[in-house]
């Protein structure tokens, strides 16, 4: 399983967009990058998922560089409501067991 | 939009006792997970259950712990007898199938104890 490195947290206001960038260098040419998103005392949600370039859903995108060693989630004009944790997964099937890290928090201020 | 429901969503107990935690998994969905987050800690993964049995477990998941699905619907973590340090919520986890299918996760059930 691909080890991740994600910011521990990081601040922003209400309308901005957010970028919060995982690095995973050790990614297997067969694994997907996963996004999940928890709220506090809540389970974590599954936001987006992507392989390689862009992927864009109604909630965010994920940018992939070619070298896929990186992968940046994208939230545009973020909201108060999207303060929480964001988890950055790498694996190959998402049957398998998800190996959560600590996430970035992310504090939206109005 | 279905949903992974979990009962109860709040368990008191003291040491000793045993505790049935209890998941009702999306309709048609066929792998099942249980979780745990130890408070301000991270998410962790307990087990794995597919076609009726265990396909993975982690170490945090011992002999006091076992999972079934005793009516083909529900799905159950039981904790034979419980430790301070079992306190924690426990999320349940289902996924349809498919290899990129997400995982559904319910709202957890809070498991303290005295």
């Amino acid at each position: 399983l691909a080890k991740t490195t994600q910011p521990i947290s990081m601040d922003s206001y209400e309308g901005q967009e957010v970028n919060i960038t995982c690095s995973h260098n050790n990614i297997a040419t067969n694994d997907y990058i996963t996004w999940y998103q928890q709220f506090p005392s809540q389970g974590p949600r599954f936001i987006i998922q992507g392989y390689k370039t862009k992927v864009t859903n109604e909630v965010a995108s994920l940018f992939i560089p070619a070298d896929r060693k990186s992968s940046t989630l994208s939230l545009p004009r973020v909201s108060l409501s999207d303060t929480a944790v964001y988890y950055c997964l790498v694996g190959l099937y998402n049957t398998d067991k998800l190996i959560f890290g600590t996430g970035t928090r992310l504090q939206v201020f109005p | 939009e279905p949903e992974v429901t979990q009962t109860p969503s709040h368990q008191v107990t003291q040491m000793g006792q045993e505790v049935i935690l209890r998941c009702v998994p999306i309709s048609n969905h066929l792998y099942f997970y249980w979780y745990r987050q130890i408070l301000g800690q991270k998410v962790e993964f307990l087990v794995s259950f597919y076609n009726n049995e265990i396909s993975e477990k982690s170490e945090i998941f011992d002999d006091q712990f076992s999972v079934e699905r005793p009516d083909g619907s529900n799905f159950t973590l039981k904790i034979r007898s419980t430790k301070l340090e079992d306190s924690a919520m426990y999320f349940c986890a289902t996924v349809a199938g498919g290899p990129r299918d997400e995982q559904f996760f319910g709202p957890g059930t809070r498991l303290t104890v005295l």
